[in-house]
Parts: structure tokens; sequence; C-alpha cells
């Protein structure tokens, strides 16, 4: 069954430090990996999105993540952490079908 | 340029109660989709419509909720005698024409959050 794990529940980061929310999956074919972002009381924001190609995608606000197959990982990664980055983000497989399976997802703290 | 709207924001049910929940998809998509989110938990699939086509409902329980989306107007989704454990974040995506599928990018409403009392 296609299924999506996001380790952490709370990662707490300095201002300005580096950052990697990690992401595992289960699919059985070439899956369609996604990150977004959810800020309190909002809907969710598309961050980044692979499909096939480079295995490095970027995307907005500074967010790069990496595929690698052999782990199954799709983490996502940003080099200066700042404090308006403070959100939830979900990890998201698209599957065969119509559904997309997201993490339970992992919240992001920023201390000053 | 109006993203997926939502209304209302946050509803209020006794038990017994319907709910419904309205999703205006972004202009010129014919594409939406419906999720729920339970506290501290990732969201979860609950159906895919086309324009007056219900694609995929595998993740709607069968009994109470239903959802349409009709030529005209905005896709709704309608819970029947709502109970305490229907409480939770609903929230609606669309995307654009482009024969749905797992590649879709999917454009989020900021959700109704239903409470029952």
């Amino acid at each position: 069954a296609q299924s999506v794990t996001q380790p952490d529940i709370h990662i707490t980061v300095s201002e300005g430090a580096s950052l990697e929310l990690r992401c595992n999956y289960s699919y059985g074919a070439t899956p369609y990996l996604f990150w977004y972002v959810q800020s309190p009381g909002q809907g969710l924001q598309l961050l980044l999105k692979y499909f096939s190609g480079d295995t490095l995608v970027q995307g907005i606000k500074g967010f790069e993540a990496e595929f690698k197959r052999s782990q199954s990982s799709f983490n996502l990664r940003k080099p200066s952490v700042h404090w308006s980055d403070a959100a939830e983000y979900f990890c998201a497989v698209g599957t065969g079908g119509f559904k997309t399976i997201f993490g339970a997802g992992t919240r992001l703290f920023v201390k000053a | 340029n109006a993203g997926v709207m939502q209304n209302p924001r946050h509803l209020v049910r006794r038990r017994g109660q319907e709910a419904r929940l309205r999703c205006s998809p972004v202009k010129g998509h014919s594409h939406v989709y419906w999720y729920r989110q339970l506290p501290e938990e990732g969201l979860k699939f609950m159906v895919y419509l086309q324009k007056e086509n219900i694609i995929d409902e595998s993740g709607m329980p069968k009994e109470r909720f239903s959802a349409e989306f009709p030529k005209e107007g905005p896709s709704i989704l309608r819970i029947q005698q709502v109970v305490r454990g229907d409480s939770a974040a609903y929230f609606c995506a669309s995307s654009p024409a482009s024969g749905g599928g797992p590649a879709d990018t999917q454009y989020f409403g900021p959700g109704t959050r239903l409470t029952v009392l």
C-alpha cells in the first residue's frame, strides 16, 4: 500500500541555521512527489514537486528537495532558515490514480 | 486573480444537523478534490470530481457524506446528521483541465473548520 512517512513530528531550528525535513514513501511505481507548506489557519501551498529528470529540484522560498530512489526518500532542505518559515510541512505522493497521499506533517519552530 | 475560495471558513453545527461546505475552484479549473484534516494529522483524500461527475470517491465515508460539482456554481461537500467525529478541517483543491491524475498541481483553498457540538 502507498504511504508517506515523516519521521519528525516537530523540529526546532535556530534562525539562520540549515534545515532538513525527512520524508520516506512507499510506492511501487515511479512516484510523483510533492512538498507543501501550511501556515496556521491557512491552506496548503506547493513548495516544489518531482516527476522525473534531475533528482534535485528547486522550489519557492529557497527550498530544495532531493529524490533518492534507493532510499525511497524525498527530503526537503533549506540552507538558511528565516523566522517566517515556521509552519507545518507536508510531504505527499501522487499515486497512479487521482489520489494524493499526505504524510502526517512536520511542524517547524524557528528560534531567534 | 482569485485562488480557491471556500466558505464558510468556520462552521459550527450540533449533532444531527447538516453541514454544507462550498468550494469555488480557481477560474478555469474543472477538477476539484476534497480532503479532510484531523488535528495533528495530514490530509486524507475524500473525493475527486470533474464538472458534473464524481471520478473517485473512494476516500469518502459511504454514509452521510456526499459531494457534487455542478455545471454552474461551486462544488458542495454535504455532511448529513453530523457527529462529533466529523469535526475537522475540510480542504478543497482544484487543478486545471489537463486530464487529471497524480502529476497535476493542486491549488488549495484556506479550508473550512467544522466543529460539531
